[in-house]
C-alpha cells in the first residue's frame, strides 16, 4: 500500500480509443504528477499539478490530456494514441514546497496500445 | 545542466556480501538526493534522501547511502545483501532550476540489483 492507487493497473487499447487512467492519493498531499517510463530509457516528467493547477507540462503531445479536478485526483485521459506510447505510466504526489520533500509513486498503469 | 549519472547498468552480488550501487551527481549549488526501488512490475517505492546534515543517511530495509560532495557522489550501499534486494534502483537529484513548489526529479537510467544466493 503506497498512498497512491493507480487503475487501471493493466490497459490495452486500439490507436483509435479513447481511455482514462485514473490516480488518487490518501496521502493529504497537493502536488500530483504523470511520470512516463519506457524501456531502457530515464523516466520522463510528463505533468505536474500543484492545489490543482498544472505548474509543468513537458512538451508533451495532445493526445495526452491531464485532469486534477482536486488535489487528491489525477487522470490521463488518451486519445488517438500511437504502439510507442506503450509504457508504463506512473502517478506520484508530494507536499507542495520544500526543496526535500519526497515524491510517492504508485503502482503504475501499463499501457499497450496495438 | 543539471543531472544524475548511474554508471552500472547491473550490479552482480553473492547473498551475504556487501553492495554498492553508484551515483553521481551535477547541479549547481546544494543537491537534493534520492533513492528509489523499483520491483518487477511494481511502481517506484521511496528508499532514502539526502537533504542536509550527516552524510551517511539511513533508508529502508536496511540500505543507506553516503553524500560526497568532493566526489560529488550519493552512493547507495548495503552491509549484506539478501536474493529479495534484486530490483531495479533509481538514484535522482532535485531539479534546482525548477522555481515551482513542486519537487520535480531527474532521475537516472537505473542499475539493476541481482543478488545471487
Amino acid at each position: 500500500e503506497t498512498g497512491v492507487t493507480q487503475t487501471p493497473r493493466h490497459l490495452v487499447m486500439g490507436m483509435t480509443n479513447k481511455k482514462s487512467l485514473k490516480c488518487e492519493q490518501h496521502l493529504g498531499h497537493n502536488a500530483m504528477y504523470w511520470y512516463k517510463q519506457s524501456a531502457k530509457k530515464p523516466l520522463e516528467l510528463m505533468f505536474v499539478y500543484n492545489f490543482k493547477e498544472q505548474t509543468e507540462n513537458n512538451s508533451v503531445p495532445s493526445r495526452f490530456s491531464p485532469e486534477c479536478p482536486n488535489s487528491s485526483h489525477l487522470f490521463l485521459h488518451l486519445h488517438t494514441l500511437q504502439p510507442e506510447d506503450s509504457a508504463l505510466y506512473l502517478c506520484a504526489s508530494s507536499r507542495e514546497g520544500g526543496p526535500g520533500n519526497t515524491i510517492y509513486f504508485g503502482e503504475g498503469s501499463w499501457l499497450t496500445v496495438v | 545542466a543539471q543531472s544524475v549519472a548511474q554508471p552500472e547498468d547491473q550490479v552482480n552480488v553473492a547473498e551475504g556480501n556487501p553492495l554498492t550501487v553508484k551515483c553521481t551527481y551535477s547541479v549547481s549549488g546544494n543537491p537534493y538526493l534520492f533513492w528509489y526501488v523499483q520491483y518487477p512490475n511494481r511502481g517506484l517505492q521511496f528508499l532514502l534522501k539526502y537533504i542536509t546534515g550527516d552524510n551517511l543517511v539511513k533508508g529502508s530495509y536496511g540500505f543507506e547511502a553516503e553524500f560526497n560532495k568532493s566526489q560529488t557522489s550519493f552512493h547507495l550501499k548495503k552491509p549484506s545483501a539478501l536474493v529479495s534486494d534484486s530490483a531495479l534502483y533509481f538514484c535522482a537529484v532535485r531539479d534546482r532550476s525548477y522555481g515551482g513548489a513542486t519537487n520535480k526529479l531527474i532521475f537516472g537510467t537505473g542499475t539493476l540489483l541481482a543478488v545471487q544466493p
